[in-house]
Order: structure tokens, then C-alpha cells, then sequence
């Protein structure tokens, strides 16, 4: 059962070249998130999505779009990207609000 | 505005100790609490899911406790070994977003 699974696992920009970070899910998850993790910081919420169709901005949602077009995917865009963008990306899945989580591997993004 | 604090930052044991980490969290209208393990450059694997109205959950060597009114939980590690060494954070999920709440984790060293 692969869960949540993240494309690419490493990656390198530019300052102002954009990309989209890959994530699905196999466990048809209602819930998806995404979320950036900076060093001796918790996890920070950058948008989130109650269901296909559906996205809501998080704690830090500046810099980024996402969508939900299929229950099953969750991509986020960078566009323009910035050196405080330099992060580790994850995405995580839940059936519903109140239920456990489920993460991806993460993407460690390095803008220069 | 839910905050959640983890304390040690760092712990260092040898093995074979019994270990106590601690989470607090300064609201306590939440819907659980999850406990997670994070290896260097890895992603997050959950470790246990506390419901709210549920005072504590076991798996394997690992006991969670929490006691929402004072706003605080703990990871118990029976018999540590070398393979625990790793990051462990906490989150909480408030009753008012459909988010998790991180701490910034305590990082895990278990020696020979």
C-alpha cells in the first residue's frame, strides 16, 4: 500500500523559476494537507483541502496555489520562487478531521 | 491561538532506560492528539492517535497519555534501544481548524 506519496524528493530553482510539487494518495482521503517544515520550527500549514474540488488557505499560504481536482491528488505550485521558500515540503492525508494522518516522505526544496 | 510546547528539546539516554516525553498544549477544545516519529531527512510516521475523550493508547513499547483539562500528554518508551534514536513530535487537532498543530519535536538519542 503506498499511503502518500511525494514527487520529486529533492529539488533545486532558481529565484523566479516555478514548479509544482507532486502528492497522491491511495487511501481515499477526504482531507489532504500541505504543509513546510523550516529547521527548529513545527510544521507550518500552507493550504489544505476538505475534498475535491475544495481548498482553503492555511497559516502560510503566501507564494503558493494549489488544486483538487480528483480525490487522489494534491498538487502545490510555486510560483516565482524565493529563497525563503527554501524548505522541506510535506503532504498528508486524513479521511476526516477528526482522524489519524498520514504523511509523505517530503520534498526538500533549495532555492538559490 | 492553540501553541504546543515540547520539552526536552533534546534527551539522551542509554539503552535499555524507560523514557518519558512531554507535550503541552495551551487549548484544550481539541480532537486528538497524534504522536509521530521523524528519521534525519525522513518523513513523519505515526506513532499513536489519542481521542480526545480516551486517557491514554499502547502499541508495543510505546504508552500515550493525555489529560486534555491540563493540556498535556506524554510518549512513554519502554526498554529504549539504539533504534529509537530519532525526532519525535505531537500534534494536536483544535475542535475550531482543520489543521494539526505542531511542537517542534524532541530530538531522540538512545546510546549504546
Amino acid at each position: 500500500n503506498a499511503g502518500v506519496t511525494q514527487t520529486p524528493k529533492f529539488r533545486i530553482l532558481k529565484i523566479g523559476q516555478s514548479m509544482t510539487l507532486q502528492c497522491a494518495q491511495d487511501m481515499n482521503h477526504n482531507y489532504m494537507y500541505w504543509y513546510r517544515q523550516d529547521p527548529g520550527m513545527g510544521l507550518k500549514l500552507i493550504y489544505y483541502s476538505v475534498g475535491a474540488g475544495i481548498t482553503d488557505k492555511g497559516e502560510v499560504p503566501n507564494g503558493y496555489n494549489v488544486s483538487r481536482s480528483t480525490t487522489e491528488d494534491f498538487p502545490l505550485r510555486l510560483e516565482l520562487a524565493a529563497p525563503s521558500q527554501t524548505s522541506v515540503y510535506f503532504c498528508a492525508s486524513s479521511t476526516d478531521r477528526d482522524t489519524e494522518a498520514f504523511f509523505g516522505q517530503g520534498t526538500r526544496l533549495t532555492v538559490v | 491561538k492553540q501553541e504546543v510546547t515540547q520539552i526536552p528539546a533534546a534527551l539522551s539516554v542509554p539503552e535499555g532506560e524507560n523514557l518519558v516525553l512531554n507535550c503541552s498544549f495551551t487549548d484544550s477544545a481539541i480532537y486528538n492528539l497524534q504522536w509521530f516519529r521523524q528519521d534525519p531527512g525522513k518523513g513523519l510516521t505515526s506513532l499513536l492517535l489519542i481521542q480526545s475523550s480516551q486517557r491514554e493508547q499502547t502499541s508495543g513499547r510505546l504508552n500515550a497519555s493525555l489529560d486534555k483539562s491540563s493540556g498535556r500528554s506524554t510518549l512513554y518508551i519502554a526498554a529504549s534501544q539504539p533504534g529509537d534514536s530519532a525526532t519525535y513530535l505531537c500534534a494536536v487537532r483544535p475542535v475550531t481548524a482543520s489543521k494539526l498543530t505542531f511542537g517542534t519535536g524532541t530530538r531522540l538519542q538512545v546510546t549504546l
